[in-house]
């Protein structure tokens, strides 16, 4: 089955300066790739997905980079602010019928010192 | 709009009680469901999933059972719970491909 990777496990910028956290993915026929954003005590929010016939995505602050060949995917946050801090959860899905499930990653504990 | 509710909210039970939490989805039809589980400071083990009414997957064998009774009602039940299943449960439902989750029951086993 899929395994994904997910590096560093904790990380810390200061405010303003940028924020990446990578994964990897082992099964190539992945094609659908979100990122979620967990805050201490609430349910993981999804804040960005992209799928494989992209290789990148934007959305203000954030964006996410695919590699096919090499089977990463990157989350960059710019500029970052405090309350971006919080646990990231990277996830990879075989999109279509027949496929149910997300492969989650560890997380990465994100903090952003003001 | 799609919203998908999880109670009880919080839930403090001694070992070797009965649980039964409940899960529902308002606003689409024949959703894949999931419960999840997160022991405290760790990442998202997935528990049961499910693609239709009485259809269950199980990822982890362990002294919880999933069932669900209904097209948009997922329930998660132990007949005698564990110290180790303290944690914060988590009920999800998949339109199309985005994954959205419940807001949890957190659980609390003394």
């Amino acid at each position: 089955g899929e395994n994904v990777e997910q590096h560093p496990s904790t990380l810390s910028v200061q405010e303003g300066d940028s924020a990446v956290i990578k994964c990897t993915y082992s099964d190539s026929a992945s094609n659908y790739f979100p990122w979620y954003k967990q805050e201490l005590g609430k349910r993981p929010q999804l804040i960005i997905d992209i799928r494989s016939n992209v290789g990148e995505k934007k959305d203000q602050r954030i964006a996410v980079t695919l590699n096919k060949t090499a089977k990463h995917f990157s989350l960059h946050i710019t500029e970052t602010q405090p309350e971006d801090s919080a646990v990231y959860f990277c996830a990879a899905r075989i999109s279509g019928a027949g496929s149910y499930q997300l492969t989650f990653g560890k997380g990465t504990k994100l903090s952003v010192i003001p | 709009s799609q919203t998908i509710h999880q109670w009880p909210a919080t839930l403090v039970q001694p070992v070797g009680s009965p649980l039964s939490l409940e899960c529902t989805v308002e606003g689409t039809s024949n959703p894949n469901l999931y419960w999840y589980r997160q022991a405290a400071g760790r990442g998202l083990q997935l528990l049961f999933y499910s693609v239709g009414i009485g259809q269950i997957s199980s990822e982890v064998p362990q002294n919880l059972s999933a069932s669900r009774p209904q097209d948009r009602q997922f329930i998660l039940s132990s007949k005698k719970l564990l110290l180790s299943d303290s944690g914060f449960y988590l009920c999800a439902w998949t339109g199309a491909d985005t994954q959205y989750f419940g807001p949890g029951t957190r659980l609390t086993v003394l």
